[in-house]
């Protein structure tokens, strides 16, 4: 079946600092992956997306390249800022069905 | 702008009780969803509805009833709450639905659940 798997939590960084957050997945055939990003007391919001390999999603700062060899969407952002704590997912999106498959999430906190 | 509101925020439920847990949505989205999210778990899908008067079970549905008399309604009932039940559950609604690329899904802020 359909499975994403990210790295443990939390991660602690200073601000400035350089984020990479990982994220493998399992999936037939050519999934679209995202990932989402929780804002204490909200909801989950869409943070970037890719729809192919070799696709690049960009937003905020934030980036993610789709990579079909090693299976990987990993997170990354040059400079972290206090503002970006929040619990981090990678979820993907199979060619069938409804649903989006989950990883567990990943708490950043950013210290001044 | 309003987007997918969820109520209550919080909830402590005996064993037994029963209770509808509220979600509405202003974007006139047809596809929603009813998710649950374990401690150190993704989230799971309970529900899903493709349009009014049309649901479907998800991953997880057992103890779980939901219905959609309107396009902006979607409540989730728990009939006998059982310790098992205790989580956080999110409302999500899509403007297309479908797979791929054009599943993006919009979020409530959550329905924090304890069954004791």
């Amino acid at each position: 079946g359909n499975s994403v798997t990210q790295m443990e939590g939390p991660v602690t960084l200073s601000e400035e600092a350089f984020l990479t957050i990982n994220c493998t997945y399992t999936a037939t055939g050519y999934p679209s992956l995202f990932w989402y990003v929780q804002y204490p007391g909200e909801g989950l919001q869409l943070l970037l997306k890719a729809t192919k390999a070799d696709d690049k999603g960009s937003n905020k700062g934030f980036e993610a390249t789709y990579r079909k060899e090693t299976t990987s969407f990993h997170l990354e952002k040059g400079s972290v800022q206090v503002s970006d704590s929040a619990v981090y997912f990678c979820a993907l999106s199979p060619n069938s069905g409804y649903a989006l498959n989950f990883g567990k999430g990943t708490s950043l906190l950013v210290t001044p | 702008n309003a987007g997918v509101t969820q109520t209550p925020k919080f909830r402590i439920l005996k064993i037994g009780q029963s209770m509808t847990l509220q979600c509405t949505q202003d974007m006139n989205h047809n596809y929603m969803y009813w998710y649950r999210q374990d401690p150190g778990m993704g989230l799971k899908l309970i529900y899903y509805s493709v349009g009014a008067g049309i649901t479907d079970k998800g991953e997880v549905p057992n103890g779980y009833n939901v219905s959609r008399s309107t396009t902006e309604d979607f409540p989730l009932r728990l009939e006998l709450a059982a310790p098992s039940q205790t989580s956080v559950y999110f409302c999500a609604s899509s403007p297309t639905g479908g797979a791929g690329a054009k599943n993006i899904q919009y979020f409530g802020a959550g329905t924090r659940l304890s069954v004791l």
